[in-house]
């Protein structure tokens, strides 16, 4: 059974780094056949997909994020994280992690997510 | 950035009966392998979304068969045939052709 699920402080200072974890459950964040991925969702709006890290360590950001945004992976750990520099009360939004599954020739994008946790950022 | 746009963006249903829902992209969703990347999520409140419809037409593992998509290139309809109480939520579509993903503004079905 895959299991994701998000920790991390869930109150941060204006112009602080924002930190969470991810760690995986009944899959290996080093397998081929996964991608993990950081999303998004400000309090009753839409979904923002934040970026991904892949088998070897490749990253992809959006770009409207690219220059605060660092996606890293802890093998050791079976955990993947995010950080998020120089954060303003834009940045408050319930954080999901979730997973990319390859299937044959294609991809199940974002399969399986976790349950999600909020981060407020404010003083 | 591809730009998702949904409609419409709520939806009143009565149990029974059928439901629509549209989803345009920006730019055609066909890759060169054939294939079109284009999903469907739920999200029930207090939950995380969950992946209903894979690559326009394909339901995702345990998702009944009362939901069906289709379209392609640019047009995209997500179908409930018979809607049950427990298909109330917000309705996301989105692109899988590019980076950075980007997702419709949802659709918000309520039951009547």
């Amino acid at each position: 059974q895959v299991q994701l699920q998000e920790s991390g402080p869930g109150l941060v200072k204006p112009s602080q780094t924002l930190s969470l974890t991810c760690t995986v459950s009944g899959g290996s964040v080093t397998s081929g056949s996964y991608h993990w991925s950081w999303i998004r969702q400000p309090a009753g709006k839409g979904l923002e997909w934040i970026g991904r890290i892949y088998t070897t360590g490749g990253t992809n950001y959006s770009p409207s994020l690219e220059s605060r945004v660092t996606i890293s992976v802890d093998t050791s750990k079976n955990q993947f994280s995010l950080k998020l520099n120089s954060v303003t009360a834009a940045d408050t939004a319930v954080y999901y992690c979730a997973r990319t599954s390859r299937y044959g020739s294609g991809w199940y994008l974002f399969d399986y997510w976790g349950q999600g946790i909020l981060v407020t950022v404010s003083s | 950035d591809i730009v998702m746009t949904q409609t419409p963006l709520s939806l009143s249903v009565t149990p029974g009966q059928p439901a629509s829902i549209s989803c345009k992209s920006s730019q055609s969703l066909l890759y060169s392998d054939g294939k079109t990347w284009l999903y469907w999520y739920l999200q029930k409140a207090g939950q995380p979304p969950q992946l209903l419809i894979y690559e326009v037409s394909n339901r995702f593992s345990g998702v009944p068969d009362r939901f069906s998509g289709s379209g392609s290139g640019t047009d995209f309809t997500l179908k409930i045939s018979r809607v049950e109480a427990e298909d109330v939520g917000v309705y996301y579509c989105m692109q899988g052709i590019q980076l950075p993903r980007t997702f419709g503004q949802g659709t918000k079905v309520e039951i009547k």
